[in-house]
């Protein structure tokens, strides 16, 4: 049972838009929430976080939102631009000793130019 | 700067055969990690190090093996692949400070 769900498999935005993309989390436990970015043939690199003491955090273009009572978090990116054409990944670190991350299966964001 | 190195990039396997994944980081992180990537699943933990020594299981570690003799290397050793690990592997490490693991390019692994 995957406690990190993407349910967009594929996202597509005209340049200029606002992307989002969302994520959902079973894991009550979970208490830090990454976003990660993966180009073809290229490993993923980090993007974004944030911990379960905040509700929003920021970085450039990049927002993250969490909604701890609906167990969801979502990535804004505004504008989006043609090389934020990517997979993102959402992924979750649950409080603990063991704090391995859990992925969820990515969304592929495609800006049209 | 080279981070998180790879090797092969690219392997096809027989069914039975063994191989050996090789995973370098330079960056001297304590921890690191196996991941696989299938469609629609996502990123899956095999094992994981939290230092020279210490080796663990992930999610999805049957048919896996892993050992840490050094700080920089985390090879991934598959005893007798199977179709089931066509995949794609990537390794990983993560320093201190903020928790985000740096990954490698990934090994793309097909068993016939």
């Amino acid at each position: 049972d995957q406690q990190v769900k993407q349910n967009s498999p594929s996202l597509s935005v005209q340049e200029g838009r606002i992307s989002i993309l969302n994520c959902d989390y079973t894991n009550s436990m979970f208490d830090y929430f990454l976003w990660y970015k993966k180009y073809p043939a290229e490993g993923p690199t980090f993007l974004i976080s944030i911990s379960s003491i905040k509700d929003k955090n920021e970085d450039g273009r990049f927002t993250v939102f969490l909604n701890k009572s609906a167990k969801h978090l979502s990535l804004h990116i505004v504008p989006s631009q043609p090389g934020d054409s990517a997979v993102y990944f959402c992924a979750a670190r649950p409080s603990g000793s063991a704090r391995q991350l859990t992925f969820g299966s990515g969304t592929q964001l495609t800006v049209l130019p | 700067n080279a981070g998180v190195t790879q090797t092969p990039k690219f392997q096809v396997l027989k069914t039975g055969q063994s191989m050996t994944l090789q995973c370098a980081q330079d960056m001297n992180h304590e921890y690191m990690s196996w991941y696989r990537q299938d469609p629609g699943m996502g990123l899956r933990l095999i094992h994981y190090s939290v230092g020279a020594g210490i080796t663990d299981q992930g999610e999805v570690p049957n048919g896996y093996n892993v050992s840490r003799s050094t700080t920089e290397d985390f090879p991934l050793r598959l005893l007798s692949a199977a179709p089931s690990q066509t995949s794609v592997y990537f390794c990983a490490s993560r320093g201190q400070g903020p928790y985000s693991l740096h990954f490698g390019n990934g090994t793309r692994l097909t068993v016939t």
